[in-house]
């Protein structure tokens, strides 16, 4: 069954330090692969995808997150935090086959001043 | 900017009651979704359109309807409100996409409910 893990429910980083947010992912064939972010009181924004190509993707307000094949992983990465991207970050999946978005959990990630 | 608005950001209704999501869309999109969102479980989808008149059912449609007769607008009926569906309720668009293209959703602001 295709399925996206998010493994941290809250991640917690003190502003200036790098932050990583992880997803892993169980989907047959080459994944399309997102992230969104979700601040307080306001819709989900989309961050960055993968498609194909370059396994690092630049996105939206200086975050990047790097396609690793072998792990299937896609993990979120800023290399320094603002207290402002304090927000609930969502990774999901497509199978190429399907139209539908498989989503994870959702991980909450707070900056600390 | 693509702009998705939803009639309610929060609404309350009794048990029993016909409930009424309206979700519009100023873009143009073919596809339209209706998601539902709740702690610790991510987003599930409901149901999705790819045309007018045409939709699919989501993960947990049960309990749901959905009416689409223009393209901008896509509506998620709650045929008799039972409080298990007290949650928030995302409608999102997006672009049809094909073979190595998959483009991103834009999503509304979300409607809380509560139903009791």
């Amino acid at each position: 069954a295709q399925s996206v893990a998010q493994p941290e429910d809250q991640v917690n980083v003190a502003e200036g330090n790098p932050l990583t947010v992880k997803c892993t992912y169980s989907v047959s064939g080459n994944p399309y692969l997102f992230w969104y972010v979700q601040y307080p009181n306001r819709g989900l924004q989309f961050l960055l995808k993968y498609i194909t190509g370059d396994n690092l993707v630049k996105g939206s307000y200086g975050f990047e997150a790097e396609f690793n094949k072998s792990q299937t992983s896609f993990h979120l990465k800023k290399p320094s935090a603002l207290v402002s991207d304090s927000a609930l970050y969502f990774c999901a999946v497509r199978d190429p086959g399907n139209y539908q978005l498989i989503w994870g959990a959702g991980t909450k990630l707070i900056i600390k001043p | 900017d693509v702009k998705v608005t939803q009639s309610s950001r929060y609404l309350v209704k009794r048990t029993g009651e016909k409930v009424f999501l309206e979700c519009v869309q100023d873009m143009d999109h073919e596809n339209m979704f209706w998601y539902r969102q709740d702690p610790g479980l991510g987003l599930r989808l409901i149901y999705f359109s790819y045309d007018v008149k045409m939709k699919e059912k989501g993960d947990i449609p049960e309990g749901y309807s959905v009416s689409r007769e223009k393209k901008e607008r896509f509506s998620l009926i709650l045929e008799s409100a039972s409080t298990n569906q007290t949650s928030m309720y995302l409608c999102a668009s997006s672009l049809p996409g094909g073979s190595g293209v998959s483009y991103e959703q834009y999503f509304g602001p979300g409607t809380r409910l509560t139903v009791t």
